[in-house]
């Protein structure tokens, strides 16, 4: 059965630093995907990560995939407060998508 | 515009009463979720249809039902069987099984 674990559970950051994400997983896969909920929200998808070495950018996020490690990272360069939310990664495997349980963010001034 | 609906945004309901959550997408997509959040938790899926009148259930299916009459349809039946039912609903669609869920807005349970 495919796991997908997700570490820090809770990130609390300043403004202005750096900080990773991490999501493992037990299976093979070339399909990982990063959503951000707000609180009260929805999900919203941020990144598709369809390869190993995939690399995608937006704004003061990014995200690889290392499919070999079987990680994906991450990655929030000089966060403000606006990046606070919930992080989930998700990898595709077989006809199955298997949710981390979540990285809860919260950039504080 | 191209998208997935859910309805109502809230719903309340009394203890011993089934309700029926609506899940509807124009995406053309195949493949069908749902999925149940609990506050400051991850999701868990409850069932997941592949094809339209064809379903399988997730990891909690115990007290939910779904039909897939129509490709574009994914109605959720939360039953008096189910023990704790307050919680948010997702649903979600994606072209194929392991490819990129496309979420709703979600529907928030209150059962009293």
């Amino acid at each position: 059965e495919l796991k997908v674990e997700q570490n820090p559970l809770f990130l609390s950051m300043q403004e202005g630093k750096n900080y990773t994400i991490y999501c493992n997983y037990s299976t093979t896969s070339d399909r990982l995907y990063w959503y951000r909920q707000d609180p009260g929200k929805s999900l919203e998808s941020l990144f598709v990560l369809l390869s190993n070495g995939a690399v995608k950018q937006e704004g003061r996020l990014m995200a690889s995939l290392d499919t070999k490690a079987r990680l994906s990272t991450l990655h929030i360069t000089a966060a403000v407060h606006d990046l606070s939310a919930t992080y989930f990664c998700a990898v595709g495997y077989n006809n199955d998508m298997r949710f981390g349980a979540g990285t809860r963010l919260t950039v504080k001034p | 515009d191209g998208g997935i609906t859910q309805s109502p945004k809230y719903l309340f309901r009394k203890e011993g009463q089934n309700v029926t959550l609506s899940c509807e997408q124009n995406l053309n997509h195949d493949a069908m979720y749902w999925y149940r959040q609990d506050p400051g938790q991850g999701l868990r899926l409850i069932y997941y249809s592949q094809i339209v009148n064809d379903f399988q259930k997730g990891d909690i299916a115990e007290g939910y039902s779904v039909s897939r009459e129509k490709k574009e349809s994914f109605p959720l039946t939360v039953t008096s069987a189910q023990k704790n039912p307050t919680a948010f609903y997702l649903c979600a669609s994606s072209q194929e099984g392991r490819g990129e869920q496309y979420f709703g807005p979600g529907t928030r349970l209150t059962v009293t």
